[in-house]
């Protein structure tokens, strides 16, 4: 099954202590992308991956750090956690640049963190 | 800068009847506009597109119409059914980018 998975699902943590959010997708997908939703506000990108080893900045991409090693692999890491960290993230994944057909996106179930 | 924009947080609709979720956006570069649905406890899910050289485009009971010069989207559910409640995202691109841009949601509940 075609799909995009995240681990965890729930997550409750402390202030400072390092964590991180896995992102895994099976379509052989080249874009990768984390979101993080807040209410009023929608879902805000934070970065984003073209391809192995491209990755950039999305729109709020503070306190925020990734990697993309992989191809299927797109981990979010929170190096220094802090309360106005917490939110519902989405990894998302679709085809790649080659025109409109290839935005759609696949997104992932969420994590829910919270830092305390 | 909140470049698209869904105005309406809630939507309450009666079952059978059309559904209208609207959107707005203020970036002229975007070409390309997607209706993502979201249930909780899941991820959105891709709904329908629309590119900007067509103003209309349907899939089933759902329908989105473009109007470029008023840079509006909207979004027709017809029939609604109790299936259809959710939060609805409109999301905008720029020339087939990957980047999507998200409008703040409408949650859309059909009631029996």
């Amino acid at each position: 099954e075609a799909q995009v998975t995240q681990n965890p699902r729930y997550l409750i943590t402390v202030t400072g202590k390092k964590l991180t959010v896995t992102c895994s997708q099976n379509m052989n997908h080249e874009y990768m992308s984390w979101y993080r939703q807040d209410p009023g506000l929608g879902l805000r990108q934070i970065y984003y991956s073209m391809n192995v080893e491209v990755t950039d900045k999305g729109d709020v991409p503070e306190g925020y750090k990734v990697s993309r090693k992989e191809k299927r692999n797109f981990p979010l890491i929170l190096e220094s956690p802090s309360p106005n960290q917490t939110s519902l993230y989405f990894c998302a994944s679709s085809k790649g640049t080659g025109g409109f057909s290839y935005n759609e996106q696949f997104f992932g179930p969420g994590t829910r963190l919270t830092v305390l | 800068d909140q470049q698209v924009k869904q105005n309406s947080p809630s939507l309450s609709v009666q079952e059978g009847r059309i559904s209208i979720l609207n959107c707005d956006y203020t970036n002229s570069m975007f070409d390309y506009f997607l209706w993502y649905k979201k249930y909780p406890a899941e991820g959105p899910t891709f709904l329908i597109s629309i590119s900007s050289i067509k103003d209309k485009n349907e899939d089933g009971r759902f329908t989105v119409f473009l109007n470029k010069s008023a840079k509006h989207l909207s979004l027709h559910i017809v029939p609604s059914q109790p299936g259809d409640s959710a939060v609805y995202f409109c999301a905008a691109s720029v020339g087939g980018a990957q980047k999507l841009v998200f409008g703040q949601g409408t949650r859309l509940t059909i009631n029996p």
